[in-house]
């Protein structure tokens, strides 16, 4: 099992572009998610799924869009980056319940010029 | 809004002393994890409490969920070097509106001094 993949590892954006980070996992989890990461701030929700088909917003999902066509693959997309946006992306999946452990990716390292 | 409050931020210990981590929050959770994370790496779980006041030992680590399962703590006995990181208290909702989401707190970054 390759556990939780994300691409790319790191990437620079103009102010304006667009882009979309990518994550797949092969544990047939049913629940998948997106976390940004800044300084002091722990890990903050923008986007979750707990399912195909079903995506809810988190504590941070403005400027962000998922979709989760699969149950293997979570794409976020980033419309017009803005330098706030520059953070370390995590994506992560888990068995639905409350005792389910979340299994995070490497993480994609973004820098918004 | 559930939110979790970690303390301290930060703490610089030496090694052998024992150091408490708090987790608290004002919303109940269904389980409360602990997470440790490397610099460059995702998160990895410590531990998962699902009771309230479960104790979870983990080698020179206790883990404990209140009563009332809105708080938590991580006790480091005898720290070692190697325990240098940062540790991550995570609750999951309760309720239709918030089952399955995992909420993080804002870490604390030890550095344990040999």
């Amino acid at each position: 099992n390759a556990g939780v993949t994300q691409t790319p590892k790191f990437q620079v954006l103009k102010t304006g572009q667009s882009m979309t980070l990518q994550c797949a996992q092969d544990m047939n989890h049913e629940y998948m998610s997106w976390y940004r990461q800044d300084p002091g701030m722990g890990l903050r929700l923008i986007h979750y799924s707990v399912g195909a088909g079903i995506t809810d917003q988190g504590e941070v999902p403005n400027g962000y869009n998922v979709s989760r066509s699969t149950t293997e693959d979570f794409p976020l997309r980033l419309l017009s980056a803005a330098p706030s946006q520059t953070s370390v992306y995590f994506c992560a999946s888990s068995y639905v319940g409350p005792g389910g452990t979340q299994y995070f990716g490497p993480g994609t390292r973004l820098l918004v010029l | 809004t559930q939110l979790l409050e970690q303390s301290p931020q930060f703490l610089s210990i030496q090694e052998g002393e024992n150091l408490t981590v708090y987790c608290n929050s004002s919303s109940v959770f269904s389980s409360l994890q602990w997470y440790r994370q490397e610099p460059g790496e995702g998160p990895v779980l410590l531990v998962t409490v699902v009771t309230g006041g479960e104790v979870k030992k983990l080698k020179r680590l206790t883990f404990q969920f209140g009563d009332a399962r809105k708080d938590s703590s991580l006790h480091i006995t005898a720290a070692q070097p190697g325990d240098t990181g940062l540790y991550l208290c995570a609750g999951r909702g309760v309720g239709s509106s918030n089952t399955g989401k995992l909420i993080f707190g804002q870490g604390t970054t030890l550095q344990v001094k040999p």
